[in-house]
C-alpha cells in the first residue's frame, strides 16, 4: 500500500542551521511528491512540487527513487521557517488523491 | 482572490444533530476533496469528487456524506456526528493534471469541529 512516512514529530533547530525534513515513501508507480506547510493556525499552502525543481523560501527537495525518499531542505534556517511541514504523495490514476505524512514541526530558535 | 473558502470555521455541536459544512471555490476546479487532519495522524482523506455528481469515498468515509450539485460547492454533512469526528476539516480543490503532472491542491482555511 502506498505511504508517506515523516520519522520525526519534532524538529529543533537554531537559526541560520541547515534543516532537513525527512520524508520516505512507498509506492509502486512513478511518484509526484509534495511539501506542503502549515504556519500556526493557518491552512496548508503548497510549498513545492518534485516535479518543478523549484526552490521556494530557500527550500530544494530532491526526489531519490533508489531510497524512495524526498528530503526537504534549507541551508540556513530562519525564525520565519517554524510551522509544521507536511509531504505529500499522489496516488496515480484519477482520483487526484493526496496521501500525507503526520507531518513534521520545525522549530526554528533563535 | 483565488480561494478556497469553508464556513464555519468554527463549530460546537451536540451528538446526533446533522449539520453541514460548507465549502466553495472560485477557481473553476474539477476536483474537490475533504480531509480531516488529527494530532499524530495527519491528513486523511474523507470523500473526493472529480467532477459535478462524480463523488467517491477516501480513507474514512463512515459517517459523513457530500455532495457536488454544483462544480463551485462540495458541502460536508454530518448526519448524526458523534464525538470521534472532533476534529478540524479542510477542504481542498485542484485543477488536476497539466502536462501529465499533478497541480496539487489549494486548501481551505479549515473548520474546527467539536462534538460533545
Amino acid at each position: 500500500a502506498q505511504r508517506v512516512t515523516q520519522p520525526e514529530k519534532l524538529l529543533s533547530v537554531f537559526k541560520g542551521a541547515p534543516v532537513e525534513l525527512k520524508c520516505n515513501y512507498s509506492y509502486s508507480g512513478s511518484p509526484e511528491l509534495f511539501w506542503y506547510v502549515q504556519y500556526s493556525r493557518q491552512r496548508l499552502q503548497l510549498l513545492l512540487r518534485h516535479i518543478s525543481r523549484e526552490s521556494i523560501k530557500g527550500f530544494t527537495a530532491d526526489l531519490n527513487k533508489g531510497e524512495t525518499s524526498f528530503h526537504l531542505k534549507k541551508p540556513f534556517a530562519q525564525e520565519e521557517d517554524s510551522a509544521m511541514y507536511y509531504c505529500a504523495l499522489q496516488e496515480g490514476g484519477a482520483t487526484n488523491k493526496l496521501i500525507f505524512g503526520t507531518g513534521t514541526l520545525l522549530a526554528v530558535q533563535p | 482572490e483565488a480561494q478556497v473558502t469553508q464556513n464555519p470555521r468554527y463549530l460546537i455541536t451536540v451528538t446526533g444533530k446533522k449539520l453541514t459544512v460548507t465549502c466553495s471555490q472560485n477557481m473553476n476546479h474539477e476536483y474537490m476533496s475533504w480531509y480531516r487532519q488529527d494530532p499524530g495522524l495527519g491528513l486523511r482523506q474523507i470523500y473526493y469528487s472529480m467532477n459535478v455528481e462524480v463523488t467517491d469515498k477516501g480513507d474514512v468515509p463512515e459517517g459523513y456524506k457530500v455532495s457536488r450539485k454544483e462544480k463551485r460547492n462540495f458541502p460536508l454533512i454530518l448526519e448524526s456526528p458523534s464525538p470521534n469526528q472532533t476534529s478540524l476539516y479542510f477542504c481542498a480543490s485542484s485543477l488536476g493534471h497539466a502536462g501529465g503532472a499533478f497541480y496539487g491542491y489549494t486548501f481551505g482555511s479549515g473548520t474546527r469541529l467539536t462534538v460533545v
